[in-house]
């Protein structure tokens, strides 16, 4: 079945800085890939999501890419605010499936 | 829009017990899912429903674990006896979606088995 691994577990950059988080798949066919944001002590929400179709996709500071022939995929945060910091995990949704294979998740620490 | 209610947040057992967890998606959804999230680890999914019936089961430790969701809306999930490695925090999610796009979390209960 489907693996995802995420890197790193724990990131931590400046203010103002940018931010980057990879995570690999394992099956070639997974054709939808979100990434959430679950602050402390609350549920995962949506940011961003691609699909197999596209190489990139943008929403204001947030961006994702996808590298298929190395079967992975990257969320960018640029000009990175305090509110940015939370856990960050990615997901991968096989071919022919209807669910979600997630990530570790990703620490991401703001420092003022 | 109301969000994904889950209740309750929080629920310390002692093991061998039992325990249920309650979730009202969002009005409309078809497909709910039932995630198990360890500290530190990336939810693991236990079981999807679309409406009434299972779609995938495949990681639901069904010696112990089983959920329903009768008439296609809310839905329960009971562990039946808990064991130590059970202790997690239990998310809810709905979509209006069929294929795994598009998910609403709950806030998830925390539960810690002693």
């Amino acid at each position: 079945g489907e693996n995802v691994e995420q890197h790193p577990s724990t990131l931590s950059v400046q203010e103002g800085d940018s931010a980057v988080i990879k995570c690999t798949y394992s099956d070639s066919a997974s054709n939808y890939f979100p990434w959430y944001k679950q602050e402390l002590g609350k549920r995962p929400q949506l940011i961003i999501d691609i699909r197999s179709n596209v190489g990139e996709k943008k929403d204001q500071r947030i961006a994702v890419t996808l590298n298929k022939t190395a079967k992975h995929f990257s969320l960018h945060i640029t000009e990175t605010q305090p509110e940015d910091s939370a856990v960050y995990f990615c997901a991968a949704r096989p071919q022919g499936a209807q669910k979600l294979v997630f990530g570790q998740g990703t620490r991401l620490t703001i420092n003022p | 829009e109301a969000g994904v209610a889950q209740s309750p947040r929080y629920k310390i057992i002692e093991k061998r017990q039992s325990v249920a967890f309650w979730c009202n998606p969002i009005s409309g959804h078809a497909t709910l899912y039932w995630y198990q999230q360890i500290l530190g680890q990336g939810p693991k999914l236990l079981i999807q429903f679309q409406n009434n019936g299972v779609v995938d089961d495949s990681q639901l430790p069904k010696d112990r674990f089983s959920a329903e969701r009768l008439k296609g809306v809310d839905s329960t999930l009971k562990i039946q006896p808990a064991k130590l490695e059970d202790s997690a925090v239990y998310l809810c999610a709905s979509s209006p979606r069929t294929d795994g796009e598009t998910q609403y979390f709950g806030p998830g209960t925390r539960l810690l088995v002693l």
